[in-house]
């Protein structure tokens, strides 16, 4: 079975803090995805990454940034908490090849206060 | 525009009975695939079913198919026979294949309550 591992089910931070929000798949995927999640808007993608240590942005990037530095872990990272921040955050891994399937985390609830 | 569209928010359903959940999309490729997920209260995303543009046969996985109806543009869920662990969150996604990343799209979602 495909394991994808988020770090901490639920955060709760104060705004102006530096938050780490880490990813681990054991799958040997390729692409790793960070989404937030919030009410009526779905899943918004906010970084990916095709390969070790390259990244792209996805649709709301602004806030965010992102590492990945060994294949099986993507590190999303807020430089400076916000309110508006305050989110579920979800990632997903998949292969670059196939039908691309998505596989993703049991997600982290972000409070930021 | 919004390229997946999920008109219902929240739909009630008895148990054993038969529930359709609908999606319609918006590309201009050719090439594309379909992707439903549930995410039950927990918050995984769990992978249901798939279907690809140029797929001849609606998809089937189990209680779950696909109603893809691809001159309309939309892949709706139908889920057979109703249990109450299929309360949850259902969302629909698309990947255009000449999209850098595949990346997916998804829609705003549609809460399922079963009712026993």
């Amino acid at each position: 079975d495909v394991k994808v591992t988020q770090s901490s089910r639920y955060l709760v931070k104060r705004t102006g803090e530096k938050v780490f929000l880490e990813c681990v798949q054991d799958m040997d995927h390729e692409n790793m995805f960070w989404y937030r999640q919030d009410p009526g808007l779905g899943l918004r993608l906010i970084y990916f990454s095709y390969d070790v240590k390259m990244k792209e942005k996805g649709d709301i990037p602004e806030g965010y940034s992102v590492s990945r530095e060994k294949k099986e872990r993507f590190s999303l990272i807020l430089e400076s908490a916000s309110t508006n921040q305050t989110s579920m955050y979800l990632c997903a891994s998949s292969f670059a090849q196939g039908l691309h399937i998505q596989y993703f985390g049991a997600g982290t609830r972000l409070s930021v206060l | 525009a919004q390229k997946i569209t999920q008109t219902q928010p929240g739909m009630f359903v008895q148990e054993k009975e038969a529930v359709t959940l609908d999606c319609t999309y918006d590309t201009s490729d050719p090439s594309y695939g379909l992707f439903w997920y549930k995410q039950p209260s927990s918050g995984e995303m769990i992978f249901l079913i798939y279907q690809g543009s140029y797929d001849q046969q609606n998809a089937t996985e189990g209680r779950y198919s696909l109603n893809f109806q691809k001159a309309r543009k939309s892949a709706n869920l139908v889920i057979s026979a109703s249990q109450l662990g299929d309360s949850a969150m259902y969302f629909c996604a698309m990947r255009e294949v000449n999209n850098a990343g595949n990346m997916l799209t998804f829609g705003g979602g549609t809460r399922l309550m079963v009712k026993p």
